[in-house]
């Protein structure tokens, strides 16, 4: 299954600010995933990117606060934008499997504090 | 968006117990996968189920998919110290979304 490099691990951020968050995939893949997991909570699909189009967003996500960028079949980065303590969260990229396996490799995750 | 229920939240058991949760589904799934997320750590796939009905083991876990393909169930047999995580299952669109369930907590006292 791909392996996906995503980075920062953790970040402590101030209101008001941005922060970008990157994944790298070993193999090319058509789409990648954005998650965001709120404390304790399950994962929520954030968006959808595929290269060359723009990302589709799932209700109640939008790209002025979210945008994503693909610029390539492994390579997404999510920026998360104007920041507020409530977007404290983790936040994963995600890509589906091989066709033999059809589970999802997630990265590591980003996990975000706002201050 | 979908909307897919698990229960329990939370399940404590005693190293050696079996422990089961439920995934319940208010629509009809093509596909139901099962996701284990270790404290601090991201999902991993265990395992995907398709048919109606249709039920895989993996050592000491049972996956089941309902026959009328809306709940699912995680069976895990004499649970070790090593399974404690959470627990999520998930289903995959047409679009090749994948949507979560809210997840069991899974705690093992030695």
């Amino acid at each position: 299954s791909a392996v996906i490099s995503q980075k920062p691990s953790r970040d402590i951020c101030q209101r008001g600010t941005s922060l970008t968050i990157q994944c790298q995939v070993d193999s090319q893949v058509t789409m990648m995933f954005w998650y965001r997991q709120q404390p304790g909570q399950s994962l929520t699909l954030i968006a959808t990117a595929n290269q060359g189009s723009e990302a589709t967003y799932e209700s109640g996500f939008v790209i002025d606060k979210f945008p994503i960028s693909r610029p390539n079949l492994t390579f997404s980065t999510l920026t998360v934008s104007n920041m507020s303590p409530e977007d404290s969260s983790i936040y994963l990229c995600s890509v589906l499997g091989h066709l033999s396996n059809y589970g999802y490799t997630f990265g590591s995750g980003t996990r975000l504090t706002v201050v | 968006g979908q909307q897919v229920m698990q229960i329990p939240q939370y399940q404590h058991v005693q190293e050696g117990e079996d422990f089961t949760t439920y995934c319940n589904s208010s629509t009809t799934l093509s596909n139901i996968q099962w996701y284990k997320q270790r404290p601090g750590g991201h999902p991993v796939f265990l395992i995907q189920l398709v048919k109606s009905g249709e039920v895989k083991k993996q050592k000491r876990l049972t996956f089941q998919f309902g026959e009328a393909k809306k709940n699912s169930s995680l069976h895990i047999t004499a649970t070790q110290t090593t399974d404690v995580g959470t627990y999520f299952c998930a289903s995959r669109t047409g679009a090749n979304n994948l949507f979560f369930g809210t997840g069991t907590r899974l705690t093992v006292i030695p």
